[in-house]
């Protein structure tokens, strides 16, 4: 059990267009999910906390209007990256809270965005 | 605030044992974890412990964790190729808003060798 799937796992697009990540669990319900970006050797940096049904919560320095995330549903949280530019290349990874008493996070695969 | 270090590499011959350290700074943190990385891949949960325990084992892994050095280890037996990957240790601390947020070590490379 605890699998979360991510969609895509690879994506090349042009400077200025939206990309949407999805981050999916597949056997839990999941009312928190997390946003992650990590660089090329570089530990995870936690982006945003979606809660399903709420507004997400934004970490410092991450722009809440670039990096859009909708949690409509118990399985589903959606990021779109916003009229990407080269500086937002980078490895996306989402996981999701499964169990609230041992508190554990299960992570996707990670999606590599590269923006031309 | 709170901060993860961790040895960035370690080399060890395939069968002997490998143990990677971690220290945090957060005492408040309830739970400690291990996640695994392969390359190109997502982190697996390799395993946790909980901040009142001394040790934990499961398998060919054991978590041990002095909470008074905010010292924790991870300690694979007869290490296999397949075993090369990145660890990651990580706290949960910095509770808000009712969760707690990870935080992450930097990575440990474990490079396995014949």
């Amino acid at each position: 059990g605890a699998v979360v799937s991510q969609h895509p796992s690879r994506v090349i697009c042009k400077s200025g267009t939206s990309v949407k990540i999805e981050c999916r669990s597949l056997d839990f319900q999941a009312t928190t999910m997390f946003w992650y970006r990590q660089f090329p050797k570089q530990s995870l940096m936690l982006m945003a906390t979606s809660n399903e049904g709420s507004k997400a919560t934004y970490e410092q320095g991450v722009e809440k209007d670039k990096f859009l995330i909708n949690h409509a549903s118990l399985t589903l949280s959606t990021l779109t990256v916003t009229s990407a530019h080269p500086e937002d290349s980078s490895f996306y990874i989402c996981s999701a809270r499964r169990d609230r008493i041992v508190d554990t996070q299960y992570f996707g695969p990670g999606t590599r965005l590269t923006v031309l | 605030g709170e901060d993860v270090e961790q040895s960035l590499f370690l080399s060890v011959r395939e069968g002997d044992s490998s143990v990677i350290n971690c220290t945090y700074t957060d005492s408040s943190s309830t739970y400690l974890y291990w996640y695994k990385q392969e390359p190109g891949a997502g982190l697996q949960l390799l395993t946790y412990i909980f901040s009142n325990m001394d040790m934990k084992q499961d398998q060919r892994l054991t978590v041990l964790l002095n909470k008074k050095d905010k010292h924790l280890s991870l300690r694979i037996a007869d290490t296999q190729t397949g075993d090369s990957a990145i660890y990651f240790c990580a706290e949960n601390g910095d509770q808000a808003g009712g969760y707690n947020k990870l935080i992450f070590g930097a990575g440990t490379r474990l490079a396995v060798h014949p």
